[in-house]
């Protein structure tokens, strides 16, 4: 199986500018996440979507968005970067939770985001 | 709020010693724990889970819900184990540590 893909690697945006990050998860797996890493903050989890569903969001400011679509592809969004935004952004795919069973994430190679 | 620590921020041992990287956790309830690892130029993956129970890779790791504990054990350490550990906490929003780096020297 293909594993998750994140597009685009890299991406240098300018403050006030926004920005969009595309995740193709693991064919079959509906449950996708969303984390951002960074140096001082080390992995933090944004949000997760199941189903085309926001199931759970972390602690952003509501200047992070993110969507799935039906085929499980996901997007995220950050509008009106900062130079804080700068960070790897990791996307993780799953097949979810069955019978108390968490599946395992997969995760992406992520988005290197720059602002500048 | 759920937290998870990790105190060393770099771990070196020599091949053949045994290892031990440290993880600390803070939650209300039933924790699901993981050990994630990142090779050199690699992505993120699962190493194990404490449901699971086995040994992967020759890593062991128990939990111990009395000192809210889920450590990473290894006998005897290899060059190939060099890499980023992180411990997680969680089911569909993972809580991650801060990470340990493994170096094992020659």
């Amino acid at each position: 199986k293909a594993g998750v893909t994140q597009t685009p690697r890299y991406l240098i945006k300018t403050r006030g500018q926004q920005v969009t990050l595309s995740c193709s998860p693991i064919s079959g797996h509906r449950s996708v996440s969303w984390y951002q890493q960074t140096p001082g903050q080390g992995l933090q989890f944004l949000f997760e979507y199941f189903s085309e569903t926001q199931r759970n969001k972390g602690n952003f400011p509501g200047r992070f968005s993110g969507r799935q679509f039906s085929n499980s592809r996901s997007e995220m969004n950050v509008s009106t970067l900062e130079l804080g935004d700068s960070a790897l952004y990791l996307c993780a795919s799953s097949l979810g939770i069955a019978g108390g069973l968490t599946y395992e994430q997969y995760f992406g190679p992520g988005t290197r985001l720059t602002v500048t | 709020a759920q937290r998870v620590t990790q105190p060393e921020k770099l771990l070196s041992v020599f091949k053949g010693a045994p290892v031990e990287l440290k993880c600390n956790y803070s939650y209300s309830g039933s924790p699901e724990l993981f050990w994630y690892v990142q090779y050199s130029r690699q992505r993120l993956q699962l190493l194990l889970r404490h449901i699971s129970r086995e040994s992967i890779k020759g890593f062991t790791a128990d939990l111990n819900k009395g000192e809210t504990s889920f450590h990473l054990k290894k006998p005897f350490a290899q060059e190939e184990d060099s890499a980023m550990y992180y411990c997680a906490l969680g089911r569909r929003a993972l809580t991650f540590g801060s990470g340990t780096r493994l170096q094992v020297q020659p």
